[in-house]
């Protein structure tokens, strides 16, 4: 089974309209973090926002905001007021479980949606 | 303060040869993870570096081996090239026990 799932493989938004993207999420585990990246053409994934799964508020970073939907193993992705930079790929990816230890944590990826800003 | 750096940038290598792909760690970051991505997929987890040693490893087969120096770069190796390995690889570094990683801009390989 995915373990992240992106059912949008492509969305368009008018300049300075809100979109949502969608992504939903599968794991047993009661620790996990899910993470939203943006994947400009240049291939740098750009770390947007960071939800973890004890966190009571949804996260907020400027006008990006993760809708939370813990009972429903949602994570949505909200950007406001959409500008033209903001034509890209974005990911949706989780880290499961406790720290180990040592290094740090891996992340599970999604298939990703193409967003396109109409001006 | 340089983020992430990823050599070369691109690179055509032909089956069966063998390829290196080099990394420098964000300034004050210790682990380096390294990620596959094919063509129109997300990134997939290769494997982790933390003190020199393998730490984590994803999926993939023994062809892929790494390395991580004393001052926290890394290299990852692919021996015996097969067509399907043809993706961007991407390198990671954040701080142990870090959630954030921080990523480079990638290493294009095309197997020929």
């Amino acid at each position: 089974a995915q373990k992240i799932t992106q059912t949008q493989p492509g969305m368009f938004v008018q300049e300075k309209e809100a979109v949502t993207l969608d992504c939903t999420y599968d794991t047993s585990d009661p620790s996990y973090g899910l993470f939203w990246y943006k994947q400009p053409s240049s291939g740098e994934m750009i770390f947007l926002i960071y939800q973890g799964s004890y966190d009571q508020q949804n996260a907020t970073e400027g006008r990006y905001s993760l809708n939370f939907q813990k009972a429903r193993k949602s994570a949505n992705l909200v950007i406001s007021a959409s500008q033209l930079g903001d034509s890209a790929m974005y990911f949706c990816a989780m880290r499961e479980g406790r720290y180990s230890g040592a290094g740090s944590y891996q992340l599970t990826f999604g298939k990703g949606t193409k967003l396109s800003v109409i001006p | 303060d340089a983020g992430v750096t990823q050599s070369p940038t691109h690179l055509i290598k032909t089956r069966g040869q063998q390829v290196t792909l080099r990394c420098s760690p964000k300034s004050g970051h210790d682990t380096v993870s390294w990620y596959q991505q094919a063509l129109g997929q997300g990134p997939q987890f290769i494997f982790q570096y933390y003190e020199e040693e393998e730490r984590q490893r994803g999926n993939f087969p023994d062809r892929f081996s790494g390395h991580q120096f004393p001052n926290y770069s890394s290299e990852l190796n692919v021996n015996a090239l097969l067509l399907g390995d043809s993706a961007l690889y991407l390198c990671a570094s954040s701080l142990r026990a870090g959630v954030q990683l921080f990523f480079g801009e990638g290493s294009r390989l095309t197997v020929l």
